[in-house]
């Protein structure tokens, strides 16, 4: 099955900086990969995803780039405010497609 | 506000016992999803069901059971629960016709914190 590293498992940014955030998968066929942000005491929350046809989107401060070759991709936030604060998830299709191999996530924490 | 909803919030028992937990997908989603999470191993998929009919196992204990029934909720059964069990159990649901490995957007609820003493 799927497996999927995520790096690093926390991250601390003063408010403005950029923050970055890695993973990398496993299965080479797999084409679909979303990034998750949950907030403290909520579930997860997709904020923006990408197809393997493409090698970045973007989304106002968002944006996420993919590797194909190497198999990672990155989520990069610009202009980090406090409210980004949260543990964020990179994901990839499990075998079969029918659900999402999580990465085990990473804390940012945005000092003002 | 997701429009997934789980209950209960939040459940302390002991172990050895058998909790069940709930869940009501967004209105007119098929498709009900189970992870749970934990410290140290995250997202942990645990089952699929569509449309009443059980889709893929992922890392599911054979102490736990789940069934989705004709209204669409669905519930999750833990039985002879440990302490390891403690984790909070999420539901998501999708009303896309793809499957979420293929693009379709999953909908957490707030999630279920188990606290097995």
């Amino acid at each position: 099955g799927e497996n999927v590293e995520q790096h690093p498992s926390t991250l601390s940014v003063q408010e403005g900086d950029s923050a970055v955030i890695k993973c990398t998968y496993s299965d080479s066929a797999s084409n679909y990969f979303p990034w998750y942000k949950q907030e403290l005491g909520k579930g997860p929350q997709l904020i923006i995803d990408i197809r393997s046809n493409v090698g970045e989107k973007k989304d106002q401060r968002i944006a996420v780039t993919l590797n194909k070759t190497a198999k990672h991709f990155s989520l990069h936030i610009t202009e980090t405010q406090p409210e980004d604060s949260a543990v964020y998830f990179c994901a990839a299709p499990n075998s079969g497609y029918s659900t999402l191999t999580f990465g085990k996530g990473t804390m940012l924490l945005v000092s003002p | 506000d997701s429009g997934v909803t789980q209950t209960p919030k939040h459940l302390i028992t002991a172990t050895g016992q058998r909790v069940t937990l709930r869940c009501s997908p967004r209105s007119g989603d098929l498709s009900v999803y189970w992870y749970q999470q934990s410290l140290d191993q995250g997202l942990q998929f645990l089952i699929h069901y569509y449309n009443g009919e059980e889709r893929a196992k992922g890392n599911i204990l054979e102490r736990f059971s789940a069934q989705q029934f004709p209204d669409l909720h669905s519930e999750l059964n833990l039985s002879s629960l440990e302490l390891g069990d403690s984790a909070l159990y999420f539901c998501a649901s999708s009303g896309s016709s793809r499957l979420a490995g293929r693009g379709g957007e999953l909908f957490f609820g707030e999630g279920s914190r188990l606290t097995v003493l």
